[in-house]
């Protein structure tokens, strides 16, 4: 299986509510990131936690980061319909960045 | 805009074709990457390279053929594709990992959308 596996892989919520995803790695690493892709588009950088740190937040995301369990969480808070879109985790190993399969999320309005 | 340009946006090709696919980024990056995006599968990384020199090539087959001039500006030629090379081709950009102002923080640009016929 994949270094970052996102964890549901689809994900459908109704707009104001919190939208919680899951990433899973394997290896230890030096940091990991959220990124977003919007359908057809280019992925955009949202968040990079460190391994060395457990919580991070901007604006309404929030990230956590457990090493002991090679996981993390991408919490979205007062989803909008604009926030649907894949989110993909990407770890970073040496210089080895790698994607994980993405978690599709679906804001309905 | 992320500072990172492909061309063209949507491209399609015989499989007897040669064409490129182009990508410039305007970040003052010393690295430039192509990942291959198709339907249901991870992004997968093709290409790396840093300062012009080519640090990764993941066992892409001979028909894709890269080409890095400066450090600004990345190319990717295509040559007598396969039906399942249509993808979305995505080129990324950030200082090498390792360096300083690294953090393997990697800016793509919006893809090119790559159909074989």
């Amino acid at each position: 299986s994949q270094q970052g596996e996102e964890d549901p892989q689809a994900l459908s919520i109704q707009e104001g509510e919190n939208a919680t995803m899951n990433c899973s790695y394997k290896t230890s690493i030096n940091n990991l990131q959220w990124y977003r892709q919007n359908s057809g588009r280019g992925l955009v950088h949202l968040i990079l936690i460190r391994s060395n740190e457990r919580e991070k937040h901007s604006g309404r995301l929030r990230v956590t980061l457990d090493t002991s369990k090679k996981s993390s969480s991408l919490l979205i808070t007062a989803s909008r319909a604009a926030d649907t879109a894949s989110y993909f985790c990407a770890t970073t190993s040496g210089s080895r960045l790698t994607f994980g399969e993405g978690t599709q999320l679906t804001v309905n309005p | 805009e992320t500072g990172v340009t492909q061309t063209p946006r949507h491209l399609v090709m015989g499989m007897t074709n040669k064409k490129s696919l182009k990508c410039e980024q305007h970040l003052g990056h010393n690295a430039m990457y192509w990942y291959k995006q198709s339907a249901k599968k991870p992004l997968e990384l093709m290409f790396v390279y840093s300062l012009e020199e080519r640090v990764e090539n993941n066992s892409v087959p001979s028909r894709f053929s890269p080409e890095c001039p400066n450090s600004s500006h990345l190319f990717l030629h295509l040559h007598t594709l396969q039906p399942e090379d249509s993808a979305l081709y995505l080129c990324a950009s950030s200082h090498f990992p390792g360096q300083p102002q690294g953090g393997n923080t990697i800016y793509f640009g919006e893809g090119s959308w790559l159909t074989v016929v």
